[in-house]
């Protein structure tokens, strides 16, 4: 069965210090990656995906993210965070197996302390 | 510009009354689908289309029902049966390939009177 495990509910850091938010996931096939960020009372907009072209993915507002089949993680990356970042995060797998489904992570809250 | 137009943005139900969710799309896109938002528990699949009048239930469809008679509208009706419908209700479409990342609208909170 395929699933989303993003490993923390909230993480909190400091203006101008790296964002880290941790995903895994588990899927028999391989398959496309999505990282979403979604601010109160908001739809989700879309920061980066994978879809098994480079393993480094850059997507925007100075995020990225690293696939790394090995440890099959898919972890949310930005080198400095702004107020502006603070959100909530959704790491999705679409697993290529003919599924028409979404898997969607259950988010992880960033806070951003001035 | 492109994009996914939900309304409305709040929504108030009464006890035994039936509500209906709008969501159009100008992407043409063929697949849309609907999701549930509780907090801390992610989305929840409620139902999703392929084509025009065709659409399978997701994981959590008891109480909800939809249509898909154009291309650009997949409207959900939150009905009598859905006796916790308090949440947070969010549209979405992609194109049908599989590498493709979803497209969502602002959503419409709907709440009990």
């Amino acid at each position: 069965a395929q699933s989303v495990t993003q490993l923390d509910s909230h993480v909190s850091v400091s203006e101008g210090t790296p964002v880290l938010l941790r995903c895994n996931y588990s899927s028999s096939y391989s398959p496309s990656l999505f990282w979403y960020v979604q601010h109160p009372n908001k739809g989700l907009q879309l920061l980066l995906k994978y879809t098994s072209a480079a393993t480094l993915v850059k997507g925007i507002n100075g995020f990225e993210a690293e696939f790394k089949k090995s440890e099959t993680s898919f972890h949310l990356t930005k080198p400095s965070a702004h107020m502006s970042d603070a959100a909530e995060y959704f790491c999705v797998v679409r697993p290529l197996n003919g599924t028409y489904k979404y898997i969607f992570g259950t988010g992880t809250r960033l806070k951003v302390l001035a | 510009d492109g994009g996914i137009t939900q309304s409305p943005k709040y929504l108030f139900r009464k006890e035994g009354q039936n509500v209906t969710l709008s969501c159009e799309q100008n992407l043409n896109h063929d697949a849309m689908y609907w999701y549930r938002q509780d907090p801390g528990q992610g989305l929840r699949l409620i139902y999703y289309s392929q084509i025009v009048n065709d659409f399978q239930k997701g994981d959590i469809a008891e109480g909800y029902s939809v249509s898909r008679e154009k291309k650009e509208s997949f409207p959900l009706t939150v009905t009598s049966a859905q006796k916790n419908p308090t949440a947070f209700y969010l549209c979405a479409s992609n194109p049908d390939r599989f590498n493709q990342p979803q497209h969502f609208g602002d959503g419409t909170r709907l709440s009990i009177l």
